[in-house]
């Protein structure tokens, strides 16, 4: 199966600085990937599919990029309410799905 | 607004088989790919499987001679069967709609947590 591996584990940032999150695929998944935030007792939030595309009513300084084997998300200045654990997951080989193991956003 | 929600109970012993409904609204079971995940307290995301109206499910391969997923359209829900629980199943189990097969999920359940304790 395919691993993803999220980089770093925990990211602690002010308002409106930038942040940076990295998933990095064990093979190649071409541009199959997705992003979710995942806040307190709530379920995921679909931020950015196909590594680049925004979905429904997700903000702009939301922002995928990469391919193949290296990704990243980027939220370009930081709001209070950005705080969560954000996970990767490809669907470009599968059975299985895989997600990877989180990067927890704080925010200062 | 599709709309998906969890139900089933709480509590099981180890070796008791664990059953889960998800109850559809605002979209057909009949189109789309109704899938399970599920989250150890704590931990990531696991994926289980999907249903398909128009095809066989797919399951996770390690956990696929313990899981049946289908559908009952007649309640647009979908279900989740996992037999012989142990501890290790103790999770919040979503549902989730994907418009690929194995796709993005771009609607939840809020989850249901599933805890297996003797």
């Amino acid at each position: 199966e395919v691993v993803l591996t999220q980089s770093p584990a925990t990211l602690s940032l002010s308002p409106g600085e930038r942040a940076t999150l990295s998933c990095r695929a064990s093979e190649g998944v071409s541009y199959f990937l997705a992003w979710y935030q995942q806040k307190p007792g709530q379920p995921p939030r679909l931020l950015i599919y196909d590594a680049s595309k925004r979905a429904t009513g997700i903000p702009a300084r939301f922002s995928g990029g990469g391919s193949g084997t290296d990704f990243t998300l980027t939220i370009s200045s930081l709001e209070p309410e950005d705080f969560g654990v954000y996970y990767c997951q490809q669907r470009n080989t599968w059975p299985p799905i895989t997600f990877g193991q989180g990067t927890r956003l704080e925010i200062k | 607004q599709v709309q998906l929600q969890e139900s089933g109970p709480g509590l099981l012993k180890p070796s008791e088989t664990l059953s889960l409904t998800c109850n559809v609204s605002g979209a057909s079971i009949t189109t789309d790919y109704w899938t399970w995940i599920r989250q150890p307290p704590g931990k990531g995301l696991e994926w289980i499987g999907y249903f398909s109206y128009s095809g066989s499910p797919h399951y996770n391969p390690s956990l696929k001679s313990r899981v049946t997923i289908s559908g009952d359209t007649s309640k647009n829900q979908f279900s989740l069967r996992f037999n012989s629980v142990a501890a290790a199943d103790t999770a919040v189990y979503f549902c989730a709609r994907s418009t690929y097969s194995g796709g993005w999920y771009d609607f939840w359940g809020q989850g249901t947590l599933v805890t297996v304790s003797s």
